[in-house]
């Protein structure tokens, strides 16, 4: 089945600055991968995803890029505001008709300094 | 716009005790996905539903069972409940078919206790 690994499980920077989280997948054929942002006792929130067809989304100050050949996704937010601390998820999924569930990632913590 | 709703939003329960969650997905969706989320862990998938079919089996241990009723809305069943039973559950709800078929959307989740 998929695995689904995730880098680093903590991240901390200064306000302004740029965070990026890594994940690489195993099964070749998931073709759908979403991000998903989790505050302490709340309910993930999808901020971002991207079909296998893309290589590249973004919305605003958050950004996704997919690298199907070696398997890896990863997310980029600008401009980081002390609002973005959460742990933040990343997921893979093989989608087809009403198949298919999320893996996920293990977490990494996000913390903004102001 | 209407999310999914669960309930209840907190249940403490005793060892050996049963326990039934709520989940009422969004409006039009037809498929439901059960999550367990232990204390600083991912969230693990146990079971989904698909027209009121099982569509999907994960780590769901046999004490627990699920179903999705005519109206699309399911219960998680959990019987003989273990205090490592005691987590966050959550129920994703999606639209097969849709435009954003894709998407799995979130409820807020039961916090479960088990003393």
């Amino acid at each position: 089945g998929e695995n689904v690994e995730q880098h680093p499980s903590t991240l901390s920077v200064q306000e302004g600055d740029s965070a990026v989280i890594k994940c690489t997948y195993s099964d070749s054929a998931s073709n759908y991968f979403p991000w998903y942002k989790q505050e302490l006792g709340k309910r993930p929130q999808l901020i971002i995803d991207i079909r296998s067809n893309v290589g590249e989304k973004k919305d605003q100050r958050i950004a996704v890029t997919l690298n199907k050949t070696a398997k890896h996704f990863s997310l980029h937010i600008t401009e980081t505001q002390p609002e973005d601390s959460a742990v933040y998820f990343c997921a893979a999924r093989l989608y087809g008709g009403s198949q298919g569930n999320l893996i996920f990632g293990k977490g990494t913590k996000l913390s903004v300094k102001p | 716009a209407a999310g999914v709703i669960q309930s209840p939003r907190h249940l403490i329960k005793e060892k050996r005790e049963t326990a039934t969650l709520k989940c009422y997905p969004i409006p039009r969706h037809d498929t439901v996905y059960w999550y367990q989320q232990g204390p600083g862990q991912d969230p693990q998938f146990l079971i989904s539903f698909y027209e009121k079919m099982q569509s999907d089996k994960g780590s769901i241990p046999d004490r627990f069972s699920a179903q999705q009723f005519s109206d699309y809305h399911s219960e998680l069943n959990m019987s003989s409940l273990e205090l490592g039973d005691s987590a966050l559950y959550f129920c994703a709800s999606s639209l097969t078919g849709g435009p954003t078929n894709e998407k799995l959307f979130f409820g807020s989740g039961t916090q479960l206790s088990v003393l």
